[in-house]
């Protein structure tokens, strides 16, 4: 396992249309971390887990955006009915407990709403 | 979302030449994480810090924990042409301890002319 995977990597989709993104995080990471970033800006909290538990959520995460990590390992985050502002870089991070508190990326998955 | 505020926002230098930047927010910081991002790519992690006045190297590059805990700061010495890219600061506040919601910077985007 060489760090955090996320697919796709990008997608393009019709507004209105519901998206599924998936995160893999680096083994044995039990926190995960969902990030939106637009362009020119930095990363913005959406939300995060603890093994399973989805500890917070970011007023950013409106009723459309649903995130689980039902076993605590792979996490995903759907879209649904979604709208051209939700174009952005969406990115996964994870981290272990108890090692200090880095968070490690993925290569983010790019979503276009057209 | 709340940012922090990171200076200069871009700036171009000569292969060689020494870097710096920084990270401020009127509030306190517990941990200042420092990020580079390659476009279309996630962020990846630079160095961590984790108590006021801590002074860190990897490689060429060195970071400090401000002692006002309110800042942070990154150099690069001797930059080279694959030094280019957005580097972000992020931290944990004081007032959200307990959690692990990161607060990103708004970036500095470097270039190295050859």
């Amino acid at each position: 396992d060489t760090g955090v995977s996320q697919n796709p990597r990008h997608k393009i989709t019709k507004r209105g249309q519901n998206v599924t993104f998936r995160c893999d995080p680096i083994s044995e990471h039990n926190r995960l971390y969902w990030y939106r970033q637009t362009l020119g800006q930095g990363p913005e909290f959406l939300t995060y887990f603890q093994n399973e538990a989805q500890l917070e959520k970011s007023r950013l995460l409106s009723d459309r955006f649903s995130a689980e990590r039902p076993k605590g390992s792979f996490s995903t985050l759907e879209i649904q009915r979604t709208e051209q502002g939700d174009s952005a870089m969406y990115l996964c991070a994870s981290s272990l407990r108890g090692s200090g508190t880095e968070a490690f990326f993925g290569q983010g998955t790019r979503l276009t709403v057209v | 979302g709340q940012q922090l505020n990171q200076n200069p926002q871009s700036m171009f230098i000569q292969e060689g030449e020494d870097v710096s930047m920084n990270c401020t927010s009127s509030s306190i910081f517990n941990t200042w994480l420092w990020y580079k991002q390659d476009p279309g790519e996630g962020p990846v992690l630079l160095i961590a810090l984790y108590k006021a006045g801590e002074l860190t190297s990897n490689g060429r590059l060195t970071a400090q924990f401000g002692i006002t805990r309110k800042d942070s700061f990154l150099n690069i010495s001797a930059s080279i042409p694959s030094d280019v890219g957005i580097y972000f600061c992020a931290g944990l506040p004081l007032s959200t301890s307990g959690t692990y919601k990161y607060i990103f910077g708004t970036g500095t985007r470097l270039k190295v002319l050859a």
